[in-house]
């Protein structure tokens, strides 16, 4: 099945802990993103990827970091989470070129207090 | 990419058929039209996109008007599982960050009633 997987689901930490959610895709696509979805902001990209090694600044990367060694995945990692990082965040990837549909994970809801 | 107008919310009996407007008064001709939908807080979902034809899958329908300006996304037989928020988006074609970034609006709140 054709899906897009991220860990964890839930996620409660401390400000200043550093995090890392992971994102996997079974579908072999370049394009890679993450999304963060807070209440009357919508979903905003944080970052992106268009293939293994090349990744670049979305709308709102600041206090994230992404790498991506593997087709496959494309980890989000908070160095130092801090309150206004509390979101819901979603990844997705998509085939490149257009058009094309892009399928997301279940997303992950990180609290940090 | 262009920007989007839904109605912020919308209801329709379950079994009918929900028809979701969307204008796009700014779309260019290489941009398409796409929709997904949001169940609860659950990842967003493809639905359909279209150019300039009509278009039909086994989830949805899609009519653009001839001048492109606006869409609407048709749901023939609503349930109950189709209470969501919907959002159309418009994306470039090609290839590139343009063509694969999605811009989320606030979206239509569908709700289906029994």
């Amino acid at each position: 099945e054709a899906q897009v997987t991220q860990n964890p689901r839930y996620l409660i930490t401390v400000t200043g802990k550093k995090l890392t959610v992971t994102c996997s895709q079974n579908m072999n696509h370049e394009y890679m993103s993450w999304y963060r979805q807070d209440p009357g902001l919508g979903l905003r990209q944080i970052y992106y990827s268009m293939n293994v090694e090349v990744t670049d600044k979305g709308d709102v990367p600041e206090g994230y970091k992404v790498s991506r060694k593997e087709k496959r995945n494309f980890p989000l990692i908070l160095e130092s989470p801090s309150p206004n990082q509390t979101s819901l965040y979603f990844c997705a990837s998509s085939l490149p070129g257009s058009p094309t549909e892009a399928f997301f994970g279940q997303g992950t809801r990180l609290t940090v207090v | 990419d262009a920007k989007t107008t839904q109605p912020t919310s919308m209801d329709c009996a379950e079994g009918r058929a929900a028809n979701l407007p969307c204008n796009h008064s700014t779309i260019s001709g290489n941009e398409y039209v796409y929709w997904y939908r949001q169940i609860h807080s659950q990842g967003p979902q493809y639905i359909i996109h279209g150019l300039k034809n009509n278009e039909t899958n086994e989830m949805a329908s899609l009519i653009i008007t001839e001048d492109r300006k606006s869409s609407t996304l048709i749901l023939p037989h609503a349930t109950l599982r189709d209470t969501a928020v919907y959002y159309c988006i418009v994306r470039v074609g090609g290839g590139g960050q343009g063509a694969q970034k999605l811009v989320f609006g606030q979206g239509t709140r569908l709700t289906i009633n029994p």
